[in-house]
């Protein structure tokens, strides 16, 4: 989806390096998301914020920090990188709706290799 | 959130209608089905979503059981461009996690 973006596309670092993946969308929503995903597995959740002042762990938050600078932008970072990082990370965005709906929209993907 | 049962892979025909079975037999009353698909290692694309009615948008149908405890995705005329690994997830309003699970690869021959 065109309206979340994902920077860098691609990265390769070195374990030990610090890394940040930025994350910025377009679509005025308020939560936000980072997920990674290994080679052919399903998504897990790392962090989610529901606004500028939220910001909660997901089921795989260590070794990682987030940082939500407005609601338009939501950066997450890996402090000390290690090779089991190496991985697929995304961003999304939500809104929910007053019907109890939440469809989450999701960025292009960052791909990162830690060495 | 209720977790969900997939087959790992179907087959169909470039223009023939794929039809992607989901198992959530333990779906309580407050949830909805969302059906997301990724296409090789792209962000997974939202597809649609449905609580008990079945839904029918640009994409795709989504057909849900009486009891809520199935549902099938439906693309009515398969493309190539189709060929993706489908999601099929149950969510309430009040969780945070969209539990993806390992999905369908859905495979469109010519």
């Amino acid at each position: 989806d065109a309206d979340v973006t994902q920077t860098p596309r691609n990265r390769i670092t070195k374990t030990g390096k610090r890394i940040m993946l930025e994350c910025s969308q377009t679509k005025g929503h308020d939560r936000m998301y980072w997920y990674r995903q290994d080679p052919g597995l399903g998504l897990q959740l790392i962090y989610y914020s529901f606004d500028v002042k939220d910001i909660n762990k997901g089921e795989i938050s260590d070794g990682y920090s987030v940082s939500r600078q407005a609601q338009a932008k939501f950066s997450l970072s890996l402090e000390s990188a290690i090779p089991n990082q190496t991985a697929l990370y995304f961003c999304a965005t939500s809104d929910p709706t007053g019907g109890g709906t939440d469809t989450q929209y999701f960025g292009p993907g960052t791909r990162l290799t830690v060495l | 959130d209720a977790k969900t049962t997939q087959p790992p892979s179907m087959d169909c025909a470039e223009g023939r209608a794929a039809n992607l079975p989901c198992n959530h037999s333990t779906i309580s009353g407050n949830e909805y089905v969302y059906w997301y698909r990724q296409i090789h290692s792209q962000g997974p694309q939202y597809i649609i979503h449905g609580l008990k009615n079945n839904e029918t948008n640009e994409m795709a149908s989504l057909i849900i059981t009486e009891d809520r405890k199935s549902s099938t995705l439906i693309l009515p005329h398969a493309t190539l461009r189709d060929t993706a690994v489908y999601y099929c997830i149950v969510k309430g309003y009040n969780f945070n996690k969209f539990y993806f699970g390992s999905g369908t690869k859905l495979n469109v021959k010519p």
